[in-house]
């Protein structure tokens, strides 16, 4: 039962356009979201994040957008960049008990942007 | 931030050898987790290695097949027994960055077993 979904492994956008990720989950008790990026062989590295009490948050070119009742998640980005070209890993956090916290990740968009 | 290094960065294994990754952090850190990602899959947790107690395995993993050593605040192993073609993988290593659950991620480590 995958709880965080990325419906699309690839997208390919033109440089300069808007580059929108999408991410469903079914776990009602995610409460953190996460955008990842991961290049070929490195680890992947944390993007922007967004609390289920917000609906949006911006950090220069990349904003990301909660629908806590649609269960859905995106990313956007723009301007598009080719060095933006990589995996885009979303992840999703709950808590269990005491401090302690269960990450799920999506399977990955490819993202490549071409110039 | 914490700068997480692995070795082997990659390694080709013959079908039932064992091999041992080890992972270093540049700072003490109480919990470290070690990821597997699946060709085309998405990351997911093996288990999470505390210092000085067992580490604690997700389900479908076990410490017969997954050992894990955390003997210091900087450091973990994670050792992939008896492998088969199925275990080829990144296998990478994360400790926590905050408490909401972001992680720094070393570069992992690509096994390909034949």
């Amino acid at each position: 039962d995958q709880q965080v979904k990325q419906n699309s492994p690839s997208l390919s956008v033109q440089e300069g356009r808007i580059s929108i990720l999408n991410c469903d989950y079914t776990n009602s008790m995610f409460d953190y979201f996460l955008w990842y990026k991961k290049y070929p062989a490195e680890g992947p590295t944390f993007l922007i994040s967004i609390s289920s009490i917000k609906d949006k948050n911006e950090d220069g070119r990349f904003t990301v957008f909660l629908n806590k009742s649609a269960k859905h998640l995106s990313l956007h980005i723009v301007p598009s960049q080719p060095g933006d070209s990589a995996v885009y890993f979303c992840a999703a956090s709950a808590h269990l008990s005491g401090s302690a916290r269960q990450l799920t990740f999506g399977s990955g968009t490819q993202l490549t942007v071409l110039p | 931030s914490a700068v997480i290094s692995q070795k082997p960065s990659r390694d080709i294994c013959q079908r039932g050898t064992s091999l041992t990754i080890q992972c270093q952090v540049d700072s003490q850190v109480t919990m470290m987790f070690w990821y597997r990602q699946q060709p085309g899959q998405s990351l997911t947790l093996i288990a999470t290695a505390n210092q000085g107690s067992e580490a604690t395995y997700e389900s479908g993993f076990v410490i017969d097949k997954f050992p894990i050593s955390r003997p210091n605040l900087t450091f973990s192993t994670l050792t992939v027994s008896n492998m088969s073609p199925e275990d080829s993988s990144i296998y990478l290593c994360s400790v926590g960055a905050n408490p909401y659950g972001e992680l720094f991620f070393g570069e992992g480590s690509r096994l390909t077993v034949l």
